[in-house]
């Protein structure tokens, strides 16, 4: 298995660019969340998923979206970037034990200038 | 105030030594509770969850005291391996359709030869 993947590893973005940042998870996991990560704060995050086709926010979701078409797939849209979105993005699944027993995929490190 | 606090350190600690750290958490409504680690420039991983009773698993003791909102990890016979970041979580229902993690900034410990 290869847990969590994420695409792309590093990334560089000029202010009002847009990018998708991949996910994917092969372990069959419902659930699915992007987190961010600023130096010295902790994860915070962003959105989640419940399931295929069900999406909510989560702390701080402005300038974010996402979508769920399958169970694999958990894909962030930035739309219109900003210096305030850079960050390194982590992607993570849980299963039936809960959000607690997190996989985190390696994360995206996004440079927004 | 911070939902999770944690003391960032660093901790410099001799290998061999016994190391602990301590999180409080502000939510009493917390029901579940972590520890992961995260090294440097990757992901987070879990370590280990904190049960009422206390929990062992090899080296590391996790305790949780919910009178005083407070959880601890305790590391015995540092090795170098142990040098990492180390995360404070915490689940609480905030009465959606999944619980919301809250992550502390996390604790470094840097074990010296």
């Amino acid at each position: 298995n290869a847990g969590v993947t994420q695409t792309p590893k590093f990334r560089i973005l000029k202010i009002g660019q847009s990018m998708t940042l991949q996910c994917t998870q092969d372990m069959n996991h419902n659930y699915m969340y992007w987190y961010r990560q600023d130096p010295g704060m902790g994860l915070k995050l962003i959105y989640y998923s419940v399931g295929a086709g069900i999406t909510d926010k989560g702390e701080v979701p402005n300038g974010y979206n996402v979508s769920r078409s399958t169970t694999e797939d958990f894909p962030l849209r930035l739309e219109l970037a900003a210096p305030s979105q850079t960050s390194v993005y982590f992607c993570a699944s849980s299963g039936t034990t809960g959000p607690g027993h997190a996989f985190f995929g390696p994360g995206t490190r996004l440079t927004v200038l | 105030r911070k939902e999770v606090e944690q003391d960032p350190g660093p901790f410099n600690v001799p290998e061999g030594a016994t190391v602990a750290f301590n999180c409080t958490y502000s939510n009493s409504a917390s029901q579940s509770f972590f520890w992961y680690r995260q090294d440097c420039r990757k992901e987070p991983k879990l370590l280990m969850s904190v049960y009422s009773s206390g929990n062992e698993d090899g080296r590391f003791t996790a305790q949780l005291n919910r009178a005083s909102q407070y959880i601890s990890l305790l590391i015995r016979d540092s090795k170098l391996s142990d040098s990492a970041t180390y995360l404070c979580v915490v689940n609480a229902d905030y009465g959606g359709a999944t619980n919301k993690l809250i992550f502390g900034t996390g604790t470094l410990l840097a074990v010296q030869p």
